[in-house]
């Protein structure tokens, strides 16, 4: 089966680095996306991988390694306002996203 | 810029009635898609559109039924709602399926069968 794994929940402090890691075993793979989704509110696209290695977009970066099926969003100098779920999705074989459940994370002052 | 709208942004509905959950994109966007939210779990794919004409089955299609007349409107239809179709469902769109092909999400339809 298709699966993609997330920390449920993370907890970090305005001004730090956080990184939140997402795990993948999927039919295939064209692309991994991060999305971040405000309570209440739609999910908007952060990013997206498809080869190895860093990609830089302001605070924001995220990391491939196809061959070990793993992915990470790295958020730095948070804000009060980074305080979202974070979704990773998978694109597989069929071009269909497969999504993680999310990581939830709180930003303290 | 609109982006897509979806309506209406929440509903109660009684257990055995039909509803169709609206949505329209301003984008002249390929590819749209319909997707329901569960807490704990990942977004779940009910039924996609590659273009104006098809449609396919996602991940959880039973229950639901879709049409795709044109390529603005992509309605969802419960033809007899049972209260495990409790869910937020969001409609998103992207410009086609292909690599690097963003997704761009309406705002939620919050459904609660009873």
């Amino acid at each position: 089966g298709q699966n993609i794994d997330q920390p449920t929940e993370m907890t970090a402090t305005e001004g730090a680095i956080v990184q939140i890691n997402c795990t993948y075993q999927t039919s295939g793979f064209n692309g991994l996306f991060w999305y971040q989704q405000h309570a209440g509110e739609a999910p908007t696209f952060l990013s997206y991988n498809v080869l190895d290695g860093l990609e830089e977009k302001g605070r924001f970066s995220s990391f491939l390694s196809r061959s070990k099926g793993y992915s990470y969003l790295l958020l730095k100098e948070l804000q009060m306002k980074d305080s979202a779920s974070y979704l990773c999705a998978v694109l597989d074989s069929n071009y269909q996203l497969i999504w993680g459940a999310g990581t939830k994370l709180i930003i303290k002052p | 810029t609109a982006g897509i709208t979806q309506a209406p942004t929440s509903q109660i509905l009684a257990a055995g009635r039909s509803m169709t959950l609206r949505c329209t994109q301003d984008m002249r966007h390929n590819a749209m898609y319909w997707y329901r939210q569960d807490l704990g779990l990942g977004l779940r794919l009910i039924h996609y559109s590659n273009t104006a004409g098809t449609t396919g089955k996602g991940e959880v299609p039973d229950g639901y039924s879709v049409s795709r007349a044109n390529t603005d409107d992509f309605p969802l239809t419960l033809a007899s709602a049972v209260p495990s179709q409790t869910s937020v469902y969001f409609c998103a769109s992207s410009e086609s399926t292909g690599l690097n092909t963003e997704a761009f999400f309406g705002q939620g339809t919050r459904l609660t069968v009873v």
